[in-house]
């Protein structure tokens, strides 16, 4: 069936360096993409969105980057901090779908200091 | 603070007891969401309330059954419910039904026993 879904469910970087979570998803028809921020004991927190008519946005240390061809989308984190700890999620949006969200599986980022 | 908050943080019952989930949001939307998280799967959806109407309901089980009093406030009743159904449930709002940012609350850590 239609999924979102992550490559990796555990990525460990070191403080300072950049880093790059991804995403794959099957539905051609989604048009609307949003990369959620989740630390623990908290619920998701809105990073960063991109439409399907983009292929890269920016935002304040975070890029993500959409490839349609491949049905890919990436969340880029510079200069990744401590901070940055938690589990990152993305998110499709179907216009034919009641414009609901539906969620990838999730992957941890650890950073280690 | 996303501006919306739920009680109780945490909750545990047992399979005949009835509790509820209360959810409010300080940010004048007028969609409302109840999502549950269990480890290791994604976010799934339960139930939409646009306008105090409930619009979505993803196949939930009747064991739970939301009430939307008003635009700010959503409730999610609980009753006889399964060992299963342990999982942390969030609340979110978005401007709008499909309204592409949702925030969302801390969420309630349920434990059925």
């Amino acid at each position: 069936g239609e999924s979102v879904g992550l490559h990796l469910p555990t990525l460990s970087v070191q403080e300072g360096d950049n880093s790059i979570i991804n995403c794959a998803y099957s539905n051609s028809a989604s048009d609307y993409f949003i990369w959620y921020k989740q630390e623990s004991g908290k619920g998701p927190q809105f990073i960063i969105d991109i439409r399907s008519n983009m292929d890269k946005r920016q935002g304040q240390r975070v890029t993500v980057l959409l490839n349609k061809t491949v049905k890919h989308l990436s969340l880029q984190i510079a200069a990744t901090q401590p901070g940055d700890s938690a589990v990152y999620f993305c998110a499709e949006i179907k216009n034919n779908a009641g414009n609901m969200l539906t969620f990838g599986g999730g992957t941890r980022l650890m950073v280690k200091p | 603070e996303t501006g919306v908050t739920q009680t109780p943080r945490h909750l545990v019952m047992g399979m005949t007891n009835k509790k509820s989930l209360k959810c409010e949001q300080h940010l004048g939307h007028n969609a409302m969401y109840w999502y549950k998280q269990s480890a290791k799967k994604p976010l799934e959806l339960m139930f939409v309330y646009n306008f105090k109407e409930q619009t979505e309901n993803n196949s939930v089980p009747s064991r739970f059954s939301p009430e939307c009093p008003n635009s700010s406030h959503l409730f999610l009743h609980l009753h006889t419910l399964q060992p299963e159904d342990s999982a942390l449930y969030l609340c979110a709002s978005s401007q709008d039904q499909g309204g592409y940012e949702q925030y969302f609350g801390p969420g309630t850590r349920l434990t059925v026993t």
